[in-house]
């Protein structure tokens, strides 16, 4: 089946600093979306993507649906101590329906 | 606010004993999901409805159930809950079949003793 892998798989960041995570997939996918997740909570809807080469901005939050449609990206600027949490990346493949497939998650940690 | 509610936050149950979750939403939205998601793990789709249409996942154990008496709510049951069920259900919302973002709750943490 579709497998999307996440990386890095956790990351350990300087309040300010920018962040970058990326999301790949060995099969094509029609539609990428980005979700935090809060411990104890639900994933929340950042941004979603569904042109090949789109990029998309959400205030410090900047996300780019790749050219081959096999991986997507996130960037967070100048970052937060509220900015920890699992980053997960999900995608919708052709023939998919309405399922997404989830990655593996990036946790991020900041350091005041 | 439109939103998806879980309720309860927190479920203990005991091994075997049967426990039903709610999830209702005010989004009006025709399709939602439930999730099982273990700890540091993505979240595993179990079963979905668009509509009173229901689509299981061929992996989902029988042992998941789930009812969708309205567009607004809808139960997951566990008939005979095991340790290994003790996970995070999430439930999601999603605007219409050919809609792909969606809106999860907050989940309900299901403990089995």
């Amino acid at each position: 089946g579709q497998q999307l892998n996440q990386s890095p798989q956790s990351m350990f960041i300087q309040e300010g600093e920018d962040v970058s995570m990326n999301c790949t997939s060995s099969s094509i996918f029609n539609t990428w979306l980005w979700y935090k997740q809060d411990p104890g909570e639900g994933p929340v809807l950042l941004i979603a993507l569904y042109k090949a080469g789109e990029l998309t901005s959400n205030g410090r939050l900047t996300a780019q649906f790749g050219i081959t449609r096999k991986d997507s990206f996130l960037n967070i600027s100048a970052s937060i101590p509220s900015d920890v949490g699992i980053y997960f990346c999900a995608g919708r493949g052709a023939g998919g329906g309405n399922k997404l497939t989830f990655g593996t998650g990036t946790q991020l940690k900041v350091e005041l | 606010d439109a939103m998806v509610i879980q309720n309860p936050r927190y479920q203990v149950t005991q091994f075997g004993k049967p426990v039903t979750l709610s999830c209702s939403q005010t989004l009006n939205h025709n399709v939602m999901y439930w999730y099982q998601q273990k700890s540091s793990q993505a979240p595993k789709l179990l079963f979905h409805y668009y509509d009173k249409d229901f689509n299981n996942e061929a992996d989902t154990p029988d042992n998941f159930q789930s009812r969708r008496p309205n567009t607004s709510f809808c139960f997951l049951d566990i008939r005979s809950p095991g340790l290994g069920d003790a996970a995070m259900y999430l439930c999601a919302t999603s605007r219409a079949r050919s809609s792909y973002e969606q809106y999860f709750g907050p989940g309900t943490r299901l403990t089995v003793t």
